[in-house]
């Protein structure tokens, strides 16, 4: 079994929906869950991260964890053609000693159509 | 605020030829820095970290190379190009390990 695993789509919608992004992991000693966006021949970028569980909102974005079934997500409300993009989770434990590892997901590609 | 720069943004070398791609970091002093390679489906691959001046460890075994001679700059290296050199290489920084990594805009690598 992959540590992280995500769908890599592609996902189209049409302007203006509701976007589910999610992820699966297994290793349960996970702490920080990361959500990045990368456009095309562009590095990742840091769009919001949570440590341990819980859920937390940044505008039209939305990130949520659930620890008991190793799920994570990302919501993105009335989504514009600028979010077509690839979505990355990353994962790691915490911090400290020889935990420096991230763990990401494969990418899911989005398109939003105008 | 914090910044972080790669160069070349795209490099064509020949199979044999050497190699130098540097990065650095702004704004933030003793960074985490860390060198990745992204292939088409294959996802990101972490080469190497550095927790400090001439300290690097690598996690994968090739033809690559990893220097940081001062605080904020890191350099990947090979003396010889393989063909299967080619790909995306991505430097980042974090302000502790474990915690989310900022990126570049990395350096496209083709080998011919």
């Amino acid at each position: 079994q992959k540590e992280v695993e995500q769908d890599p789509g592609p996902l189209s919608v049409p302007e203006g929906a509701i976007v589910s992004l999610n992820c699966t992991y297994s290793n349960s000693a996970f702490q920080y869950f990361m959500w990045y966006r990368q456009y095309s021949r562009k590095g990742p970028e840091l769009l919001m991260y949570t440590y341990s569980s819980g859920n937390k909102e940044d505008g039209r974005f939305t990130a949520q964890v659930d620890k008991s079934s190793k799920y994570i997500s990302l919501f993105i409300r009335d989504s514009q053609p600028s979010d077509s993009a690839t979505y990355l989770c990353a994962m790691s434990l915490n911090s400290g000693g020889s935990n420096y590892k991230l763990t990401f997901g494969k990418g899911t590609l989005l398109t939003v159509n105008p | 605020s914090q910044t972080i720069h790669q160069w070349p943004a795209t490099l064509v070398q020949p199979v044999g030829s050497p190699l130098s791609l540097e990065c650095t970091v702004e704004g933030t002093s003793n960074p985490n820095l860390y060198w990745y390679r992204q292939a088409a489906g294959r996802g990101l691959q972490l080469l190497f970290y550095s927790v400090g001046i001439g300290q690097i460890s690598s996690e994968v075994p090739q033809n690559l190379s990893a220097s940081r001679p001062q605080d904020r700059q890191f350099i990947l290296s090979s003396k010889k190009l393989l063909l299967s050199d080619s790909g995306f290489y991505l430097c980042a920084w974090s302000v502790f390990v474990g915690q989310p990594q900022h990126f570049g805009d990395g350096t496209r690598l083709s080998i011919l």
